[in-house]
């Protein structure tokens, strides 16, 4: 099983900052099977990124994936009232997905 | 547009089952594939397996072998959840999730299962 560690945690930020999260994996993830998303407080997860770095539907383009291999990155360029959430990582490889462990984005 | 509505919450017994349902409408049911994830409150989220509404077949993470059936109706777009044997530790939020095998784009809004004697 791929395990995902995803760092900082917490991050503590003022609006109109930057963002920075990062996902490691135990062992080498397809870039087109690496995936993040956003959950809001009481509230369901919501798609933001797949393949790494393609915007789901509805995303903002203040949000970006980079990475490949093993490190994976989600960026966003300025933070937003709204952003400031818990996002987590997500993979698929040999019929499984798996999840990290989550960061919470909070208000400074 | 893609909406995901899940049955109410639940309260078990240790032992017992509980079944949570998640109807699919906007979209062609067999299109998707549907996951389940938990959460256990104040947790991350763990996935539990996948079901493919064409045909039915399933994949089940280990943790969960033996312990949960998912099974779908497409008379009337439904998945099921079926997970056994509850004990406290299944205290948690339980979501369906419709997308690829890889990921999971659209959510049901939740339902939270209480395991508690």
């Amino acid at each position: 099983e791929v395990v995902l560690t995803q760092s900082p945690g917490p991050l503590s930020l003022s609006p109109g900052e930057r963002a920075t999260l990062s996902c490691r994996a135990s062992q080498s993830v397809s870039s087109s099977y690496l995936a993040w998303y956003q959950q809001k407080a009481g509230q369901a997860p919501r798609l933001l990124i797949y393949g790494a770095s393609n915007r789901a539907t509805g995303t903002p383009d203040r949000f970006s994936g980079s990475g490949s291999g093993t490190d994976f990155t989600l960026t966003i360029s300025r933070l937003e009232p709204e952003d400031f959430a818990v996002y987590y990582c997500q993979q698929y490889g040999n019929s499984l997905l798996t999840f990290g462990g989550g960061t919470k984005v909070e208000i400074k | 547009q893609v909406q995901l509505v899940q049955s109410g919450a639940e309260v078990k017994k240790p032992g017992a089952s509980v079944k949570v349902s998640c109807k699919a409408s906007g979209y062609t049911f067999t299109s998707y594939y549907m996951h389940w994830v938990r959460q256990a409150p104040g947790q991350g989220l763990e996935w539990m397996g996948i079901i493919n509404p064409n045909g039915g077949s399933t994949t089940y993470t280990q943790k969960f072998q033996g312990r949960v059936t998912m099974t779908r109706d497409t008379s009337t777009s439904t998945v099921y959840m079926d997970l056994s044997s509850l004990r406290s530790e299944d205290t948690a939020v339980y979501y369906c999730a419709a997308g690829g095998s890889t990921r999971l784009d659209h959510w049901g809004q939740g339902t939270l299962v209480t395991v508690s004697s």
